[in-house]
């Protein structure tokens, strides 16, 4: 069964700086579909960004950017300029690529505090 | 577009009672999913409809049950209510559910207290 780990429950970052989220991941499949979702108290997942495993170069949306690292089963967001509206809970999750599979396999989640 | 509409947004129940979720999803989207997340077991993935059929299941009782109307909306239902059902039961709307690349939209949750 997939696995998706994410070791830090909370995080703070002042505003205008980087902050980097880690999620590792357990898999014996080789093509697959990594996301970040933020949810703010608003309840809403809210896509922040996507990867597939077989491109090897990371993804990128505006500030946010990910470190995607397939042997070490690693994939980590760095928010760049930090700013109050990316306070919010984040999920990284991981969906197997193909027909057959229709789940998403989420992390426990990253609390993001932003310091004014 | 209208996103993802679940109604309603917040209810409470009493054990033993029975609850039915709707969830609208984006025009044109023709995969629902169930999601239940609680502060200790996280995002737990219930199941997933397709044009009326339920493709996939997650591990949970058969209290939980769910179907798909030929418009794509769908609803799910909890029979039997224990407190450890409170939860906050999230939906989630693709165009095929399967293609990772085109993601999933969320709607923004209903709120079960069972007391």
């Amino acid at each position: 069964a997939q696995t998706v780990t994410q070791s830090q429950p909370e995080m703070s970052v002042q505003e205008a700086e980087t902050v980097t989220l880690s999620c590792t991941y357990d898999t014996s499949e080789s093509d697959y579909y990594l996301f970040w979702y933020k949810q703010p108290p608003s309840r809403q997942m809210i896509l922040v960004i996507r990867q597939e495993a077989y491109k090897q170069q990371n993804a990128t949306e505006n500030r946010f950017s990910v470190n995607f690292q397939k042997a070490a089963k690693s994939f980590s967001l760095k928010i760049s300029d930090s700013q109050l509206g990316d306070a919010a809970m984040y999920f990284c999750a991981y969906q197997v690529s193909g027909a057959g599979s229709y789940q998403l396999t989420f992390g426990k989640g990253t609390k993001l505090s932003v310091i004014p | 577009k209208a996103g993802v509409t679940q109604t309603p947004r917040y209810l409470i129940k009493t054990r033993g009672q029975q609850v039915t979720l709707s969830c609208s999803p984006i025009s044109g989207h023709r995969s629902v999913s169930w999601y239940q997340q609680t502060p200790g077991q996280g995002l737990q993935f219930l199941f997933e409809y397709f044009s009326e059929t339920q493709r996939n299941k997650g591990n949970f009782p058969g209290r939980f049950s769910g179907r798909q109307f030929s418009n794509s909306r769908s609803e799910m239902n909890v029979s039997t209510l224990e407190l450890g059902d409170s939860a906050l039961y999230l939906c989630a709307s693709s165009l095929r559910g399967s293609v990772g690349a085109y993601g999933y939209t969320f709607g923004s949750g209903t709120r079960l207290t069972v007391v």
